[in-house]
């Protein structure tokens, strides 16, 4: 059992090119969420998906857009890539049937992204 | 909005001292509570949860954590610490049903020295 999938782990973009991060889960689970991680800052959730067809926006999502046209896959895709969004992008996953939010969610391994 | 305050940046321990990691929240209603782990250059892994219950929460590899409703906290502790834990704690919360959100406090690192 996989888990959560990312893809690429590791990625230099130059400014303003573009580019998608993958992420993939194989436990059917409804919720699914990208975050970034800075140091010193802990995660912030960028975009959320509570299913396929639906998205949101998460605290930070300038910048970024997602889609989410099935229920395992929810890439976040960086239009024009500016230094601020160097981090580290973390896409998670969680169950949401019966009482859906004391679900723990599921990391996967990360994109750690660099921007010059 | 929530928040999530996690006190201490960063705790150097020695090993076998014991662990308290401070964890306070700003919610005033029902609210889910996560220890979430991070080792280097890794993911995210689950420690422990709270829900309902028994305030007093045991998780995996020796760690606990107590629920003070009346002090909007959720403290981690462990006992006696290993080289093996140095790793980033986050807290978390979620407020009651209905939030599939998780908001995270900015992470405490912990070093523990052999």
């Amino acid at each position: 059992n996989a888990g959560v999938t990312q893809t690429p782990k590791f990625r230099i973009l130059k400014i303003g090119q573009s580019m998608t991060l993958q992420c993939t889960q194989d436990m059917n689970h409804n919720y699914m969420y990208w975050y970034r991680q800075d140091p010193g800052m802990g995660l912030k959730l960028i975009y959320y998906s509570v299913g396929a067809g639906i998205t949101d926006k998460g605290e930070v999502p300038n910048g970024y857009n997602v889609s989410r046209s099935t229920t395992e896959d929810f890439p976040l895709r960086l239009e024009l890539a500016a230094p601020s969004q160097t981090s580290v992008y973390f896409c998670a996953s969680k169950d949401g049937g019966g009482a859906g939010s004391n679900q723990p969610q599921h990391f996967g391994d990360g994109t750690r992204l660099s921007i010059l | 909005a929530q928040s999530v305050s996690q006190h201490n940046h960063h705790v150097i321990l020695s090993e076998a001292a014991s662990l308290e990691l401070g964890c306070n929240y700003s919610y005033g209603g029902t609210v889910n509570l996560f220890w979430y782990v991070q080792y280097p250059g890794q993911h995210l892994q689950l420690l422990l949860k709270y829900f309902s219950g028994d305030p007093l929460v045991k998780g995996i590899k020796g760690f606990e954590a107590e629920f003070i409703k009346s002090k909007f906290s959720f403290n981690l502790r462990k006992p006696s610490v290993q080289w093996s834990d140095t790793a980033e704690y986050f807290c978390a919360v979620s407020s009651g049903a209905g939030s599939y959100q998780l908001t995270f406090g900015k992470g405490t690192k912990l070093s523990v020295i052999p």
